[in-house]
């Protein structure tokens, strides 16, 4: 278990939708990262926050949005949701910024769109 | 071409064989570099981390950086059934904090 909690764990939602993935950090990590896993693409990072604000932007679509709140949890939001979207979305945490050796990831959220 | 390359496999090796997995990058920029293990369905583990060329060893598991290559391998001693897995290697740079994935290989350890 390596700490970071992620919900829900599965997701199935029609085409044109919206949802939103909720990641809780490990206990003291102030960086949170989301990422994309599908199966021709793999991982992709699509946003970073650190402590509320946003450092640093992947191949994040318009569609999706995310934040960080003070309570250091952050959510994920993917909307206006096309069947290509269906994939794996993982939250990772670690203490600072810039330090990919500290990086955790969460057992992810499986969403399928239909 | 992707940054970062691996070999999707599915590479099947008995079990006590000695398991390479290779990686390859096009990013000079690149200065650290991870292998993760990832079981089916499951969040990437973090396994071995380096910012040198050369190797590192920890238990079962030995990283070798090639700078000038721009090669990377994961050398797993006595493999075992429960290495099954896909194993991906990942690189960063030193002010970026994301990581860029390659696309994993997937390791099947036979009894």
């Amino acid at each position: 278990d390596s700490g970071v909690t992620q919900t829900p764990k599965h997701l199935i939602t029609a085409t044109g939708q919206r949802v939103t993935l909720r990641c809780s950090p490990r206990s003291g990590d102030l960086s949170v990262y989301w990422y994309q896993q599908s199966l021709d693409q793999g991982l992709q990072f699509l946003i970073q926050y650190y402590n509320g604000e946003e450092r640093a932007k992947g191949n994040i679509l318009e569609r999706f949005s995310a934040q960080q709140f003070p309570d250091l949890h952050s959510e994920l939001n993917l909307s206006s949701l096309e069947l290509g979207d269906s994939a794996l979305y993982f939250c990772a945490s670690s203490v600072e910024a810039g330090r990919g050796n500290t990086i955790y990831f969460g057992e992810g959220s499986w969403l399928t769109v239909v | 071409q992707k940054e970062v390359e691996q070999d999707p496999g599915p590479l099947s090796v008995p079990e006590g064989a000695i398991v390479s997995l290779n990686c390859t990058y096009s990013n000079s920029a690149f200065q650290y570099f991870m292998w993760y293990r990832q079981y089916s369905r499951k969040g990437p583990e973090l396994l071995m981390y380096t910012y040198s060329s050369g190797n590192k060893e920890d238990g079962r598991f030995t990283a070798q950086v090639d700078k000038s290559s721009k090669y990377i391998s994961l050398f797993i001693r006595d493999s075992q059934p429960s290495d099954s897995a896909t194993y991906l290697c990942a690189n960063g740079t030193g002010t970026a904090s994301k990581l860029t994935f390659g696309t994993g290989t997937r390791l099947q350890v036979t009894l």
